[in-house]
Order: structure tokens, then C-alpha cells, then sequence
């Protein structure tokens, strides 16, 4: 099964330091998202990307978030100067948008990166 | 301003006991709703995808209905092993195709 991947599962980090989360989308899937979920919440879109480039980005992207893809293939998600309040699970998600106006296709989720910040 | 809202927040079944999530929005053109169920520390899991009022989606115990203002997830005879939390979102028109969440609600069926 070639479903959305992500790594690393869990991460725990100190404030102050940096860490970084990668995202495998489904193989043929153009379109790549990230979204941040805390406790009790549902998922808050942050950015998403149409192959390799970076089309949007949430207000709730801070100047200490940066996320790339350079190949148009896999993800990365990068926080500089981690804080407290950056601790939240990180998810990705795929699909592949319709070159034409046609049917809509679903997101589908990878299992989420679970940061913590001590 | 796009927004969801899911109730009840939480909700406790008897194993068999039939019952239904809401979720209402408001939404500058509706291009889809989902369901997506979701397990502790996992992401969540695909269930239905809604696109116009009247239309109606059925999986094993879960069915899924449509309005103009919400919809509804009917749970019949639920199972232990349909405990979740389960969220709704709204695809607005808009390039992204980003979704706007609700918070969800956490069901747990009692054996």
C-alpha cells in the first residue's frame, strides 16, 4: 500500500531548536498539504504545494516555518527556534488535482508527525 | 469567513444504540464535504465525500447526508470498534482545495 508517509513519527525537542519533518505523498499525486492539529482541535491548513511550487500560505505560517519541495515529489517541513506552543501533530496530505475542471478528488492523510516541545 | 461546527463534542453509545453527528457550515461556495474518521495519534482516515444537497453516502453502519446548510453522519447499531473522533470538513471554491476542519466529535461505544 502506497499511502502518504511521514517522518519521523514523534518528535521531541527542546525550545530553541530546530527541527524538520518529512512527507512522502502518494506517487502520483501533484499536489501536497500541510496542516497543524492540536489537542481537541481539528486539522489547520498551513501550506500546500502544486508540484514544486509553494501556491499558499496560512497566516498561521510564521517567519520561523520554511517548507520545501524541491523535486515535486516528497515534502519537508522545517521550524526554526521551536516554541512551546509549536507543539501540535503535524500532518500532511495528497491528491491529485484535475488538470481540467473535472471531479474533485479527495485528500488523503499520512499518520502525522507528533512534535513536542519541552 | 468559512467555518464549521460539529456536535455534539462528545457522545457515549451502548453497543447497538443508533444515533447522528452534526455538522453545519458556512461556506462561500461549497465545492465538497468530507467525513474523515480519526484514532488516537493517528491521521485521519477517509470515510465520504458530499457534493450537492439531497445526496446521500452509505459504508457498513455509517451513512452520510447532505443539506444546504449541514450534514449528517448516521451511526446504526454502532460497534466498540467505531469509538473515534470523527471530522467533518468543507472544501471552499478557492485555488488551494484547502479544508476547513471542524473540531469533531468523540464517539465511544460501550460493549
Amino acid at each position: 500500500d502506497t499511502g502518504v508517509s511521514q517522518d519521523p513519527r514523534h518528535k521531541i525537542t527542546k525550545r530553541g531548536q530546530n527541527v524538520t519533518f518529512r512527507c512522502d505523498p502518494i506517487s502520483e499525486h501533484n499536489r501536497l498539504y500541510w496542516y497543524r492539529q492540536t489537542l481537541g482541535q481539528g486539522p489547520e491548513f498551513l501550506t500546500y504545494f502544486q508540484n514544486e511550487a509553494q501556491l499558499e500560505k496560512s497566516r498561521l505560517l510564521s517567519d520561523r516555518f520554511s517548507a520545501e519541495r524541491p523535486k515535486g515529489s516528497f515534502s519537508t517541513l522545517e521550524i526554526q527556534r521551536t516554541e512551546q506552543g509549536d507543539s501540535a501533530m503535524y500532518l500532511c496530505a495528497s491528491i491529485q488535482a484535475p488538470r481540467l475542471a473535472g471531479p474533485l478528488d479527495t485528500q488523503y492523510f499520512g499518520p502525522g508527525t507528533r512534535l513536542t516541545v519541552l | 469567513e468559512d467555518q464549521v461546527t460539529q456536535s455534539p463534542e462528545a457522545l457515549r453509545l451502548q453497543e447497538g444504540e443508533s444515533s447522528s453527528l452534526n455538522c453545519s457550515y458556512t461556506v462561500s461556495g461549497l465545492r465538497g464535504l468530507f467525513w474523515y474518521r480519526q484514532d488516537p495519534g493517528k491521521g485521519p482516515e477517509f470515510l465520504f465525500t458530499l457534493y450537492s444537497a439531497g445526496e446521500e453516502k452509505e459504508k457498513e453502519r455509517l451513512k452520510a447526508t447532505l443539506t444546504k446548510k449541514e450534514s449528517f453522519l448516521h451511526i446504526t447499531a454502532p460497534k466498540p470498534e467505531d469509538s473515534a473522533t470523527y471530522l467533518c470538513a468543507v472544501r471552499p471554491q478557492g485555488g488551494s482545495e484547502k479544508l476547513v476542519f471542524g473540531k469533531g466529535t468523540k464517539l465511544t461505544v460501550n460493549p
